[in-house]
């Protein structure tokens, strides 16, 4: 999975919880992205960062927000989970935009009662 | 907007034959377009992509898809489908507005029986 790693890779937790994702790259690229995977949705973009401290949002960034002080890691923090945020989070990177393609890690499987 | 679309749900293919997994696509300007797989429990792995330059492009695992722009289509194919070909597919497009955006279908799932 081109050196990404995700933990932890299954989370069960109640309604009104904060829950923190971790992304962890080796490939020291620049960019990196957080996905969600529901059935019938394919993938939709979260957030994505640009450049350490930089980030900016997706198109279903709502309830969710990032943090990225170092090159190698991406968090994806849900401040208070919502069973509606029950689905499979993936975190992606590139070395740059345009044509560049995006590598994926394993999924992260979130499941909130 | 951009948006890309697949049309079946699943797909199913004895092992052996060719197999093809639609993809469409509506974007403003010139298309960058990816293709990648996703085994149970697993993440995507990247296929094969078009950037620019010959229409059929030539992926991972035998994977190959042809580029037409006048029926704005990027269809996966494969000459002998195997087995363990089967998974779930999508195929994503580049966001022009926002390059740092890829576009996902909504998958297609593909069955490939003995």
């Amino acid at each position: 999975d081109a050196g990404i790693t995700q933990s932890p890779r299954h989370k069960v937790t109640e309604t009104g919880t904060p829950v923190t994702l971790r992304c962890h790259q080796t490939e020291n690229h620049r960019y990196m992205y957080w996905y969600r995977q529901d059935p019938g949705h394919g993938l939709r973009l979260i957030h994505y960062s640009y450049g350490v401290k930089d980030t900016d949002k997706g198109e279903v960034s709502d309830g969710y927000s990032v943090s990225r002080s170092k090159t190698e890691d991406f968090l994806l923090t849900l401040e208070s989970a919502t069973s509606s945020q029950t689905s499979v989070y993936f975190c992606a990177i590139s070395e740059s935009t345009a044509g560049e393609t995006q590598y994926f890690g394993p999924g992260t499987r979130l499941l909130v009662l | 907007a951009q948006s890309v679309a697949q049309p079946e749900d699943q797909v199913n293919v004895a092992e052996g034959n060719p197999l093809t997994v639609k993809c469409t696509y509506s974007v403003s300007g010139n298309p960058y377009l990816f293709w990648y797989v996703q085994y149970p429990n697993r993440g995507l792995q990247f296929l094969l992509k078009y950037i620019t330059g010959d229409n059929l492009v030539k992926g991972s695992y035998g994977f190959e898809a042809e580029f037409n722009k006048s029926q704005t289509s990027f269809h996966l194919k494969k000459p002998s489908a195997l087995v363990s070909d089967s998974a779930l597919y999508f195929c994503a497009v580049r966001d022009l507005d926002s390059s740092y955006k890829l576009i996902f279908g909504s998958g297609t799932r593909l069955l490939v029986r003995p």
